[in-house]
């Protein structure tokens, strides 16, 4: 199989900084992918790793290691806006498919 | 605004029916992807479309089918509804290069069916 694994749920306070962790089968990996969702919207696209290393992007920063399976989205100065579901998805070889975890959802408090 | 469209964006129907939803990928993507996200799930890849032909297969049920038409637009057929296919339908799009790394999926805002 190709079971993605990331934490349920996660809360975090206004302000501060947050790491969502996600887990993958290595074999066949091509890409990974982080999204972000709000309750009942489309997910958007945040941030693409392919490559080892972090990838900043604003607040947001994606960290990736290939022989791990193991990725993290990094969020910084938290946002009350930030609540939603956070989606790892990871692209393999073979069909080019790409598998979605159930996502993270983060709470934001005040 | 991601410019993927999907209709309708509702949808009532009855268990035993079928039903028709519609996707228009970006202006100059040629692959079209359909999931499907019940309440508190994850999104479960069903199928994806490059260029007119079935590049991918997921969890799809006999039940349902898809296709991609010329001018590109997708269609998912959902027949023999059943109270659990009540979910929201994402489609989404990507360039879709063949060997191209980045198939960054813009998603379209979703199909809420609700099947009674």
């Amino acid at each position: 199989g190709q079971n993605i694994d990331q934490p349920t749920e996660m809360t975090a306070t206004e302000g501060a900084i947050v790491q969502i962790n996600c887990t993958y089968q290595t074999s066949g990996f091509n890409g990974l992918f982080w999204y972000q969702q709000h309750a009942g919207e489309a997910p958007t696209f945040l941030s693409y790793n392919v490559l080892d290393g972090l990838e900043e992007k604003g607040r947001f920063s994606s960290f990736l290691s290939r022989s791990k399976g193991y990725s993290y989205l990094l969020l910084k100065e938290l946002q009350m806006k930030d609540s939603a579901s956070y989606l790892c998805a990871v692209r393999y070889y073979g069909g080019f498919k790409t598998i979605f975890g159930a996502g993270t959802r983060l709470f934001v408090k005040a | 605004d991601s410019g993927v469209t999907q209709t309708p964006k509702h949808l009532i129907t009855a268990t035993g029916q079928r039903v028709t939803l519609r996707c228009s990928p970006r202006s100059g993507d040629l692959s079209v992807y359909w999931y499907q996200q019940s309440l508190d799930q994850g999104l479960q890849f069903l199928i994806q479309y490059y260029n007119g032909e079935e590049r991918a297969k997921g969890n799809i049920l006999e039940r349902f089918s898809a296709q991609q038409f010329p001018d590109l637009h997708s269609e998912l057929n959902l027949s023999s509804l059943e109270l659990g296919d009540s979910a929201l339908y994402f489609c989404a799009s990507s360039v879709g290069l063949a060997g191209d790394n980045q198939e960054t999926q813009y998603f379209g805002p979703g199909t809420r069916l609700l099947v009674l």
